[in-house]
C-alpha cells in the first residue's frame, strides 16, 4: 500500500513568488493534515481536514496561505506571496477516521527555500 | 493548551546500550499518544501509537509506556543500533486541544 505522497520534495523560490505543494494521502483516510515543521522543532499544524471540509485552520496564516482539498481525496497547500520566513518543511499527514483515531502516517515533506 | 517537552534534547550512547527517551505534556485528558521517528531530511515514521486506555505498546526493541496521571511517557530502545540514530519525536492528541501537539524532539546517536 502507498504511504501518503507529496510534491514537489524540494522547492527554490525568490520572495514574493507563489508556490504550491501536493498532497496524496493513503487510500482510505478521511483525516488529513498538514504541518509546517522548522529546524529543530516538532511540527506544527497549519490545517486539518475531515474530508473535504477544513475543520481546524486556525494556524493558518490566511492573509498569504490558502489550502484546498477537493473531492476529499488529494489536497494543496499554496503560499503567495512567499516571504524569506516561510523557509521549511511542509508536511502532510494522514490518518483513518476522525482526529481522535488512529495511528498519523506522514509524507516525506516538501522542503521549501525562499530567497 | 497543552504542552509537550522532551528531554534531553540530545542523547549519544554507545552501540548496545538500552536507553529511555522521555516525554511530558500538561493536560492528562489526552485521546492517544504517538511516537515517531525522523531521519535527516525524512517525513516522521510512526513507531508507537498508545491509547489513553492503554498502559503501553511494545514493537521489537521498542516498549513504549504511559502514564496519564503524571503526563509521561517514555520509550524504551533496547540494545541500540547506530541504525537506531534519529530524532525521535512524541506526540499527544487531545488535551484540551483538538490538535496534535508534538514534542521539539530528541536526537539519538548511537556509536559504533
Amino acid at each position: 500500500e502507498a504511504g501518503v505522497v507529496q510534491s514537489p520534495r524540494y522547492k527554490i523560490i525568490e520572495k514574493k513568488q507563489p508556490v504550491a505543494f501536493w498532497c496524496n494521502p493513503i487510500s482510505g483516510h478521511n483525516t488529513l493534515y498538514w504541518y509546517l515543521q522548522n529546524l529543530g522543532q516538532g511540527p506544527e499544524l497549519l490545517i486539518r481536514y475531515e474530508n473535504e471540509e477544513a475543520v481546524d485552520d486556525s494556524q493558518l496564516p490566511k492573509d498569504r496561505f490558502s489550502a484546498e482539498r477537493l473531492k476529499g481525496v488529494d489536497s494543496t497547500l499554496k503560499i503567495q506571496p512567499a516571504e524569506l520566513g516561510d523557509s521549511a518543511v511542509y508536511l502532510c499527514a494522514s490518518r483513518p477516521g476522525g482526529a481522535h483515531t488512529g495511528e498519523l502516517f506522514f509524507g516525506e515533506g516538501s522542503r521549501l527555500t525562499v530567497l | 493548551k497543552q504542552e509537550v517537552t522532551q528531554i534531553p534534547a540530545a542523547l549519544s550512547v554507545p552501540e548496545g546500550e538500552n536507553l529511555v527517551l522521555n516525554c511530558s505534556f500538561t493536560d492528562s485528558a489526552i485521546y492517544n499518544l504517538q511516537w515517531f521517528r525522523q531521519d535527516p531530511g525524512k517525513g516522521l515514521t510512526s513507531l508507537l501509537l498508545i491509547q489513553s486506555s492503554q498502559r503501553e505498546q511494545t514493537s521489537g526493541r521498542l516498549n513504549a509506556s504511559l502514564d496519564k496521571s503524571s503526563g509521561r511517557s517514555t520509550l524504551y530502545i533496547a540494545a541500540s543500533q547506530p541504525g537506531d540514530s534519529a530524532t525521535y519525536l512524541c506526540a499527544v492528541n487531545g488535551g484540551g486541544s483538538e490538535k496534535l501537539v508534538f514534542g521539539k524532539g530528541t536526537k539519538l546517536t548511537v556509536n559504533p
